[in-house]
């Protein structure tokens, strides 16, 4: 069965730290995608990085990478120098291929990021 | 603005009430998703469509629950004779389906409160 586990439930950090957030998923598909949004106090869910699965390149934006490891099943996301503005609850998602096409999102529980000042 | 938008924000109803919810996709979209999101958890799917079919329904959506896509341009989402536990956010989402991937873009939920 699918299933995708955000251990972590909340960070605090200070400014300018980095932090690595942790994704863990199941599948039985070989064809999925993960993904990663962010959802800040305004509630939208933000689209940040979709990755496939027979690419596991890391993969680099700014201040934010992704390490993206199929022989763990893990998919972390790094912020490098963590503001103020990067507090937010962060969701990481699958998506099986093979699985009627439907596209679905399969959503961990969400980690809830505090950068503090 | 060309995001998703929903409608409304907020709803509180009293329990036994009949609810419904709007969603405009990003325009020329294809595919329009419904997801529950509970307090502290992430979302939960529970139905979509591909133009005006509906494709697939969660085991989560009730018989309470009714979704259309009329013209395969916006949705609607109604909850019959609601209960306190169908308080939750209701999100949609959109996306441009091509292939075996597409990305979902949110719109801001409407978040429902049942007395």
């Amino acid at each position: 069965a699918q299933k995708v586990t955000q251990a972590q439930t909340e960070i605090s950090v200070v400014e300018k730290e980095d932090v690595t957030l942790d994704c863990v998923y199941e599948t039985r598909d070989t064809t999925y995608y993960l993904f990663w949004y962010k959802q800040p106090p305004s509630g939208e869910l933000v689209f940040l990085i979709r990755r496939n699965s027979f690419d596991e390149q890391n993969e680099i934006s700014g201040r934010y990478s992704w390490n993206f490891q199929k022989s763990t099943s893990s998919f972390n996301f790094t912020i490098t120098a963590s503001q103020v503005v990067d507090s937010a609850v962060y969701f990481c998602a699958l998506s099986e291929a093979t699985s009627g096409n439907t596209g679905k999102l399969i959503f961990g529980q969400g980690t809830t990021l505090q950068v503090k000042p | 603005d060309t995001g998703v938008s929903q409608d409304p924000r907020h709803k509180i109803t009293k329990r036994g009430q009949n609810v419904t919810f709007r969603c405009d996709p990003i325009s020329e979209h294809n595919r329009l998703y419904w997801y529950r999101q509970t307090l502290g958890q992430g979302p939960e799917f529970l139905t979509y469509f591909q133009n005006e079919a509906q494709l697939e329904k969660s085991r989560l959506l009730s018989d309470r629950f009714s979704a259309e896509r009329p013209k395969g341009s916006f949705s609607t989402l109604e909850i019959q004779r609601t209960e306190q536990g169908d308080s939750a956010m209701y999100l949609c989402a959109s996306s441009l389906w091509r292939g075996p991937v597409n990305e979902q873009f949110f719109g801001p939920g409407t978040r429902l409160t049942v007395l």
